[in-house]
């Protein structure tokens, strides 16, 4: 298994400010993965953090609005840009081991608040 | 597009009830299947994975799943739940050729009363 943390666990932020959230994991694995869970609804996958190179986007996210960084196996940030309320939601970092058929394991998330 | 359905978005039963959520995916290819859950407050855990072989697997507290090829189901079991099982449950499916991506459902919620 791999234990992962996210600072900050919530934060209140204005409207056109950004928010960067760390994920770190205490094991190097494979791959990171960064969600978007709105509240009482499922999570929506933003991107796969790749090391060393871009993150791989999903439809309907751009780099522009939320910009990646991993710099190493066990660690990668996520910034939310230009924050409006509709980005208000819960933003989970999670991770997968070699070999883990699409076994990932989750952090506690960070709920993000924009007035 | 590749989906992943629960069709039971709020159940309610009481304790000792058995329980019963469905999860159907949209693929006929290879899959693997995940049932993930949420306890109010805390974060996701894995409760139960199928990959291959029995299709009857069993998870953690009790839960178990059945992959139904045929039917592109993989239902998630409990003969006798407990107050502690109130969370929200989402069933995540792994789509081969897509590179470790989850696919989760829009999760149901179970409320368990004493």
């Amino acid at each position: 298994s791999a234990v992962i943390s996210q600072k900050p666990s919530r934060d209140i932020c204005q409207r056109g400010t950004s928010l960067t959230i760390q994920c770190q994991v205490d094991s190097q694995v494979t791959m990171m993965f960064w969600y978007r869970q709105q509240p009482g609804q499922s999570l929506t996958l933003i991107a796969t953090a790749n090391q060393g190179s871009e993150a791989t986007y999903e439809s309907g996210f751009v780099i522009d609005k939320f910009p990646i960084s991993r710099p190493n196996l066990t660690f990668s940030t996520l910034t939310v840009s230009n924050l409006s309320p509709e980005d208000s939601s819960i933003y989970l970092c999670s991770a997968e081991k070699a070999g883990g058929r699409g076994e990932q394991f989750f952090g506690p998330g960070t709920r993000l608040t924009v007035l | 597009a590749q989906s992943v359905s629960q069709h039971n978005h709020h159940v309610i039963l009481s304790e000792a009830a058995s329980l019963e959520l469905g999860c159907n995916y949209s693929y006929g290819g290879t899959v693997n299947l995940f049932w993930y859950v949420q306890y109010p407050g805390q974060h996701l855990q894995l409760l139960l994975k199928y990959f291959s072989g029995d299709p009857l697997v069993k998870g953690i507290k009790g839960f178990e799943a059945e992959f139904i090829k045929s039917k592109f189901s993989f239902n998630l079991r409990k003969p006798s739940v407990q107050w502690s099982d109130t969370a929200e449950y989402f069933c995540a499916v792994r789509f081969t050729g897509t590179a470790s991506k989850l696919t989760f459902g829009t999760g149901t919620r179970l409320q368990v009363t004493l």
